[in-house]
């Protein structure tokens, strides 16, 4: 069974902070695919990163970063100099080699002006 | 424009009415899926489809049904609704193929409310 929790309910900050969002899954296959998406209040789903098993690197882009650490079956989210309009609900989702994407509950991120 | 769609965008039903949440995409992708998002729970999977005329089901089927009889169209039948199935629902589809590496592209989701 392939699972992804997010232990953060909710964070709040002020706008310029920097912001960690958690995320760890549990999964029993080697090969297997980590994803961040965000729903802006609007509501739709924006894909923000996909990540395979194998790749390690960390990745930045722009002020987002990802920190995969497989040691400690973790995929972390920062978002640095954080701005108004990040605050969404953030997902982090596992996938194996198959058709099923397995969502974690979600961080709801608010930033305050 | 590459895009899922998904009609209606928002609905108000009652109990025991049957009702269908259509989902359609233009990118010729072979996978699509159905969710639905509730509070504290995520996104959980309901039904999907690798391809025409092959369905399967998710984490939380019971209460729906699906039909895949045109690549493009992948409809979301609720037949007799329940308040317990007020929620958001995502379609989502993505190019196919056993292991593929692509990404699943989400309709912007349907608001459902079952009086």
């Amino acid at each position: 069974a392939q699972k992804v929790t997010q232990a953060q309910t909710e964070i709040s900050v002020v706008e310029k902070e920097d912001v960690t969002l958690d995320c760890v899954y549990e999964t029993r296959d080697t090969t297997y695919y980590l994803f961040w998406y965000k729903q802006p209040p609007s509501g739709e789903l924006v894909f923000l990163i996909r990540r395979n098993s194998f790749d390690e690197q960390n990745e930045i882009s722009g002020r987002y970063s990802w920190n995969f650490q497989k040691s400690t079956s973790s995929f972390n989210f920062t978002i640095t100099a954080s701005q108004v309009v990040d605050s969404a609900v953030y997902f982090c989702a596992l996938s194996h080699n198959d058709y099923k994407l397995s969502f974690g509950a979600g961080t709801t991120v608010t930033v305050r002006a | 424009e590459a895009q899922v769609t998904q009609n209606p965008r928002y609905l108000i039903t009652v109990t025991g009415k049957k009702l269908t949440v259509t989902c359609s995409q233009n990118m010729n992708h072979e996978y699509m899926s159905w969710y639905r998002q509730d509070p504290g729970l995520g996104l959980r999977q309901i039904y999907y489809s690798m391809n025409v005329e092959v369905t399967d089901k998710g984490d939380v089927p019971e209460g729906y049904k699906v039909s895949r009889k045109e690549k493009r169209n992948f409809p979301l039948i609720l037949e007799s609704p329940s308040p317990n199935q007020t929620s958001l629902y995502f379609c989502a589809s993505k190019q196919g193929g056993a292991r593929s590496e692509e990404t699943q592209y989400f309709g912007p989701g349907t608001r459902l409310l079952v009086l």
